[in-house]
């Protein structure tokens, strides 16, 4: 079962603009959620944890567990946010369960 | 280069044929995972070592096997091969000890079966 959903594929917003990027798990216990990103050519690499509650290129993401979501957020978008971004999971026994990846694309 | 490192970075294959692909994890990580990612596909957990011992398993496939030798380098064998195993597959490293589990990723090997 799939356990990590990144519902939009393909999302594009002007620099300038508030971006969100969608979240949801489905895990029954407590769960452990990450993003990363991928730039062009570069390695995926971690962007943030939820434990960490932490700020990172201006991204923030809120564990909510009665959603289950741990959706990503930035106020303003830049140009160099462009990239591909992933929503990881952990569950127990350091398993990762990734979705299927959200291309946030930043108009000049 | 102290990253993560897989070789070789490409390969071209035939059905029915064995392959194996290699993984240098970052300098001091024990522990490394193997992801593949198919077309469409987010990544799929495969399996994860931990100073050589087999610590996690995911979706992977009987065909499919791995190991991680006493340098802490991997290896992830893929056999009788089928069209539908062309994929990238990415290596990660971590050192688990640390409360963060932040993975570090190879640059993949891109499997082509023809």
């Amino acid at each position: 079962a799939q356990r990590v959903t990144q519902p939009e594929k393909l999302l594009s917003v002007f620099k300038g603009a508030p971006v969100e990027l969608k979240c949801n798990y489905s895990y029954s216990g407590s769960p452990e959620l990450f993003w990363y990103v991928q730039y062009s050519r570069q390695r995926l690499q971690l962007l943030l944890r939820h434990i960490s509650r932490e700020s990172i290129k201006g991204f923030t993401a809120d564990l909510n567990k009665g959603e289950t979501s741990f959706h990503l957020k930035k106020p303003f978008a830049q140009e160099e946010d462009s990239a591909m971004y992933y929503c990881a999971l952990k569950i127990r026994l350091n398993q990762f369960y990734f979705g299927t990846g959200t291309s946030l694309t930043v108009i000049p | 280069d102290s990253g993560v490192t897989q070789t070789p970075k490409h390969l071209i294959t035939a059905t029915g044929q064995r392959v194996t692909l290699r993984c240098s994890p970052r300098s001091g990580d024990l522990s490394v995972y193997w992801y593949q990612q198919s077309l469409d596909q987010g990544l799929q957990f495969l399996i994860q070592y931990y100073n050589g011992e087999e610590r996690a398993k995911g979706n992977i496939l009987e065909r499919f096997s791995a190991q991680q030798f006493p340098d802490l380098h991997s290896e992830l064998n893929l056999s009788s091969l089928e069209l539908g195993d062309s994929a990238l597959y990415f290596c990660a490293s971590s050192w688990v000890g640390s409360l963060i589990n932040e993975q570090f990723f190879g640059p993949g090997t891109r499997l082509t079966v023809l």
